[in-house]
């Protein structure tokens, strides 16, 4: 039973333009969620979190939108640049415990 | 040091052994975090610390997995009588306090079994 889902195992952007990831949940007890960006054998980094009572939280070129009512998110990236190709997770926690993490999205971003 | 390390970052050992992974968290993060990525999965969470107890173990996969913290800083992950399905990356995190949010993860070691 996969509580954090990432539909899109890959995802394929021209530099410049914006890059869209997403995320699904199906525990509504979730009450933050976060992105994490992982670059092949090193460890996932933190990127961007949203809290349950936001419906969106910008950080530069990376904006997080949460609905909660279709237990959606989704990571938006403008303008992708080349080093931001990576696997893209997305982790949910209620209350700040057991994080659920999202199988992942590798996003390319051609030059 | 300045991150979370891990060791040893490769390990391949055969099935039936047993191995020990060991994680170095940042000076100061109270709470530390176990998780596991097998090939093509997600990140699968196992177990975390507060200080030097874990208040729950059912992320565990099996009795063969067991977790240790001593001092409130040095984590280690036994897993008895390696089996093939345990090969993985098992990566180690840690964060200030066990309710932040953010976690800042070690660069994980690869378990292989044959």
């Amino acid at each position: 039973d996969q509580q954090v889902k990432q539909n899109s195992p890959s995802l394929s952007v021209q530099e410049g333009r914006i890059s869209i990831l997403n995320c699904d949940y199906t525990n509504s007890m979730f009450d933050y969620f976060l992105w994490y960006k992982k670059y092949p054998a090193e460890g996932p980094t933190f990127l961007i979190s949203i809290s349950s009572i936001k419906d969106k939280n910008e950080d530069g070129r990376f904006t997080v939108f949460l609905n909660k009512s279709a237990k959606h998110l989704s990571l938006h990236i403008v303008p992708s640049q080349p080093g931001d190709s990576a696997v893209y997770f997305c982790a949910a926690s209620a209350e700040g415990q057991n994080f659920v993490f999202g199988p992942g999205t590798r996003l390319s971003v051609l030059p | 040091g300045a991150g979370v390390s891990q060791s040893p970052s490769n390990k391949v050992t055969e099935k039936g052994k047993d191995v020990e992974l060991r994680c170095d968290p940042i000076s100061g993060h109270t709470a530390l975090y176990w998780y596991r990525q097998s090939l093509g999965q997600g990140l699968e969470f196992l177990i975390y610390f507060q200080g030097n107890s874990a208040p729950d173990k059912s992320g565990l996969p099996s009795d063969r997995f067991s977790a240790e913290r001593t001092g409130g800083s040095v984590s280690t992950l036994t897993i008895q009588r390696t089996q093939q399905e345990d090969s993985a990356v098992y990566l180690c995190a840690s964060s200030l306090r066990w309710n932040s949010y953010e976690q800042y993860f070690g660069p994980g070691t690869r378990l292989t079994v044959t």
